[in-house]
């Protein structure tokens, strides 16, 4: 069975500056892809990013950018320029590129933005 | 467009009594999710629907745990005789293959608290 890991229960920023959650994983499989989810106080998922574990290239998505390492089975997510509508929840998901299509979640990184 | 919507949002129900819980997927989306999270926890699988077909049942935690989409398009998640241990945000997701990733949408979720 898969797992996903978030060691990070909270983590603080200042708005303007930079943050890392940090995210590992850990799966026998080839063929997945990894997703960074957002949870703000209304409880409405939303997906931030994704990538796919064949792509070596990390994903991007405006100030949101991802270090996927393969072979660490780590999939950070960096948060540039952070903005008070960045506090949220924030989970990692990984979904099996076979096995079918739920995904399994790590527990969440609470961040708050400083002003 | 319409999101996925859940009704209700917030429900009470005394241990013992039998809940039924709706979710309307976003329209033309084939597959449907439910999903536990506990307070303060990451989501957990609890089955999965493609059309009225409901192909992974796994995650469902005990017989007391009911789903059904008998049409393919809206889902009920019934719960019968409450425990405690139910009380618990359930998240309804849909997805399309024609979306990257088949990403899944959420809904705002149904908070259960069983007193």
């Amino acid at each position: 069975a898969q797992t996903v890991t978030q060691s990070q229960p909270e983590m603080s920023v200042q708005e303007a500056e930079t943050v890392t959650l940090s995210c590992t994983y850990d799966t026998s499989e080839s063929d997945y892809y990894l997703f960074w989810y957002k949870q703000p106080p209304s409880r409405q998922m939303i997906l931030v990013i994704r990538q796919e574990a064949y792509k070596q290239q990390n994903a991007t998505e405006n100030r949101f950018s991802v270090n996927f390492q393969k072979a660490a089975k780590s999939f950070s997510l960096k948060i540039s320029d952070s903005q008070l509508g960045d506090a949220a929840m924030y989970f990692c998901a990984y979904r099996s590129g076979t096995s079918g299509s739920r995904l399994t979640f790590g527990e969440g990184t609470q961040l708050t933005v400083n002003p | 467009g319409a999101g996925v919507s859940q009704s209700p949002r917030y429900k009470v129900a005394k241990r013992g009594q039998d809940v039924a819980l709706r979710c309307d997927p976003i329209s033309g989306h084939v597959s449907l999710f439910w999903y536990q999270q506990a307070l303060g926890q990451g989501p957990e699988f609890l089955t999965y629907f493609q059309n009225e077909a409901q192909l992974d049942k796994s995650g469902l935690p005990s017989d007391r745990f009911f789903a059904e989409r008998p049409e393919g398009s809206v889902s009920t998640l019934k719960i019968q005789r409450t425990q405690q241990e139910d009380s618990a945000v359930y998240l309804c997701a849909s997805s399309t293959r024609e979306a990257p990733l088949y990403e899944q949408y959420f809904g705002p979720g149904t908070r259960l608290t069983v007193t």
